[in-house]
């Protein structure tokens, strides 16, 4: 199955950056990062995904290491808004040279967002 | 636009029932995912439909079904209730099957009594 590694908890006070790492060392030369948080009695949200070099949204950044065996999601002014779930997946081609995905969700990184 | 919508938001049901959960996918999304979430755990892939078909599957009994119509809304079924059944269902929708972007309900809450 395709594994990642997070931290079970990160805090963080509000306004400040945050960095949430994920280690996916038996990563593919094909795989992309995919992030998602799942905020309380919601149901996940996309926030961000990439495959090689650095990528920016309205939401997040996603830094991926140069040897892609881990990746750094970065909330650069955290609110308490951001207070949620995080969850760093590698959506997994279950057909061999087909192009089927699904997400496999870990336990996810709990951010909590002091005020 | 609605997003991905999901019926009921709550439901109770006891052993050895069934139960059907309704999902309505983002407007423009033609493949549907479902998930079971237990408390305290992430979500976990149960099937995806595509094109009315079951195209990939998780490790679950075949208690568990689904359908897709053809305006892309789906079904999911469980028969022969158990308590651990309890959980959040969450539907997921994305263009084509690849789930770059994945949209999600906000979920049915089943509990099994």
């Amino acid at each position: 199955d395709a594994k990642t590694t997070q931290p079970n908890s990160m805090e963080s006070n509000e306004e400040e950056p945050v960095h949430l790492p994920c280690n996916h060392s038996t990563i593919s030369g094909t795989d992309y990062i995919h992030w998602y948080r799942q905020l309380p009695s919601q149901g996940p949200e996309y926030v961000i995904h990439g495959l090689t070099s650095n990528v920016n949204n309205r939401m997040a950044s996603l830094a991926i290491a140069e040897d892609r065996k881990s990746s750094t999601l970065i909330l650069h002014r955290a609110t308490l808004r951001d207070a949620a779930v995080y969850y760093c997946i590698r959506p997994f081609d279950i057909n061999s040279g087909g192009s089927n995905y699904k997400l496999t969700f870990g336990k996810g990184t709990l951010l909590t967002v002091n005020p | 636009d609605a997003g991905v919508t999901q019926s009921p938001t709550h439901l109770i049901k006891t052993r050895g029932q069934q139960v059907t959960l309704r999902c309505s996918p983002k407007s423009g999304h033609d493949t549907v995912s479902w998930y079971q979430q237990a408390l305290g755990q992430g979500p976990q892939f149960i099937f995806q439909y595509y094109e009315e078909e079951e195209r990939q599957r998780g490790n679950f009994p075949d208690r568990f079904s689904g359908h897709q119509f053809p305006n892309y809304s789906s079904e999911l079924n469980v028969n022969a209730l158990l308590l651990g059944d309890s959980a959040l269902y969450l539907c997921a929708s994305s263009l084509g099957v690849k789930n770059t972007e994945a949209f999600f309900g906000q979920g049915t809450r089943l509990t099994v009594v």
